[in-house]
């Protein structure tokens, strides 16, 4: 069975700083990966994805992630927070093969100090 | 193109009583998804359809969820009676079949509260 952990319910950064939120798995075979993020009193939004090919992955709105196989790992990352990222961000995974539903993490905070 | 689109937005029902919640996927999408979050916890899979066929139903809690997906197209999930413990948000999520169908398009979800 699939797992997904986040570390840290709640994150907090000032504006201008770097943000990281993580991301390991638990998986069999290296899954397909996934982040999302939901800004208020709005849907599930994909952010980037890893499939196959280069591990460094960049998605929408300066956002970036790597996929680490040796640490199962898939952290979230941008340079520079806005106000505008405040939101919260959920990891996702899913089977490469059999069941095709995602499994998700618990979900991120993020929250934007000016 | 038009994404996913869910109502009610929002349904308050006292215990008991019966709410159908509807999603309709994007157009020629195969894979239709349901998904549940409750509490702020973690969303967790409900069931998946292929065009009108139940695939994987493993997610499903209990006997009150009833999902349908006439003709392929939208989907409904009824919840008969409901309890409070079904409270929370319900997504639905959709995708293109084949070797397309990794990347799944989500609504805006239905925020369920059983009183």
């Amino acid at each position: 069975a699939q797992s997904v952990t986040q570390l840290g319910s709640h994150v907090s950064v000032s504006e201008g700083a770097l943000v990281l939120l993580r991301c390991n798995y638990s998986s069999s075979v290296p899954p397909y990966l996934f982040w999302y993020v939901q800004y208020p009193n709005q849907g599930l939004q994909l952010l980037l994805k890893y499939t196959t090919g280069a591990t460094l992955v960049k998605g929408i709105n300066g956002f970036e992630a790597e996929f680490k196989k040796s640490e199962t790992s898939f952290h979230l990352t941008k340079p520079s927070a806005h106000m505008s990222d405040a939101a919260e961000y959920f990891c996702a995974v899913k089977a490469r093969a059999g069941r095709r539903a995602l499994t998700f993490g618990s979900g991120t905070r993020l929250q934007v100090q000016p | 193109e038009a994404g996913v689109t869910q109502f009610p937005s929002h349904s308050v029902i006292e215990k008991g009583q019966t709410v159908t919640l509807r999603c309709d996927p994007i157009s020629g999408h195969d894979n239709l998804y349901w998904y549940r979050r409750v509490m702020g916890k973690e969303i967790k899979f409900l069931l998946h359809f292929v065009k009108e066929s139940k695939q994987d139903e493993s997610g499903m809690p209990n006997n009150r969820f009833l999902a349908e997906r006439t003709g392929g197209t939208y989907s409904t999930l009824k919840v008969q009676p409901a309890e409070l413990e079904d409270s929370g948000v319900y997504f639905c999520a959709s995708s293109r079949g084949g070797s397309e169908g990794t990347e799944a398009f989500f609504g805006q979800g239905t925020r369920l509260t059983v009183v």
